[in-house]
């Protein structure tokens, strides 16, 4: 089985950009969940989304969205950008939510 | 916010010593992961501990979940360089959500 996979693997944009980023998870998971992490705040949860619909949401602003389409592949968007969004965006897919979660490669995002 | 916390934050040993991290919460957690992650790549589920009391052996690496189910530890033994990286908690606290820890950051000098 193929693991997941997210691109782009690396990004550079400036301040007051948006961002759009993939995650496919692996074949039969319907779950995935995004993640952000930073030198100084680690891991932080963003989303989980599940057939489809947001399931759960961590402490984020609106700026943060993201979407899962019927193939379960998932896309996160970030508008507005700020240089304090420069970080690490993990994706993360499951069969159902609540089991062991698989990570992608990650995307590094740097905002200039 | 179910905060998670790990101890050390940074450890730097020398090849065939042994260490522990420890991950503390105030929480009760369904279950608990560790993960490994490597600079530049996603974190990589080493194991899942989810009785109370339950110890896992992993070769060279042993994991415990506290009784009350809130703190876990990793313990290994002869550490080699290539156990070097980022090692993470992560709690489940069923609400399809999980929990992560501040991390542990550690470097084993051949």
């Amino acid at each position: 089985k193929a693991g997941v996979t997210q691109t782009p693997r690396y990004l550079i944009k400036t301040r007051g950009q948006q961002v759009t980023l993939s995650c496919s998870p692996i074949s039969g998971h319907r779950s995935v969940s995004w993640y952000q992490q930073t030198p100084g705040q680690g891991l932080q949860f963003l989303f989980e989304y599940f057939s489809e619909t947001q399931r759960n949401k961590g402490n984020f602003p609106g700026r943060f969205s993201g979407r899962q389409f019927s193939n379960s592949r998932s896309e996160m968007n970030v508008s507005t950008l700020e240089l304090g969004d420069s970080a690490l965006y993990l994706c993360a897919s499951s069969f159902q939510g609540q089991e062991t979660q698989y990570f992608g490669p990650g995307t590094r995002l740097l905002v200039l | 916010t179910q905060l998670l916390e790990q101890s050390p934050q940074f450890l730097s040993i020398q090849e065939g010593e042994n260490l522990t991290v420890y991950c503390n919460s105030s929480s009760v957690f369904s279950s608990l992961q560790w993960y490994r992650q490597e600079p530049g790549e996603g974190p990589v589920l080493l194991v899942t501990v989810v009785t109370g009391g339950e110890v896992k052996k992993l070769k060279r690496l042993t994991f415990q979940f506290g009784d009350a189910r809130k703190d876990s530890s990793l313990h290994i033994t002869a550490a080699q360089p290539g156990d070097t990286g980022l090692y993470l908690c992560a709690g489940d606290d069923t609400g399809n959500q999980f929990y992560f820890g501040t991390g542990t950051s550690l470097t084993v000098i051949p």
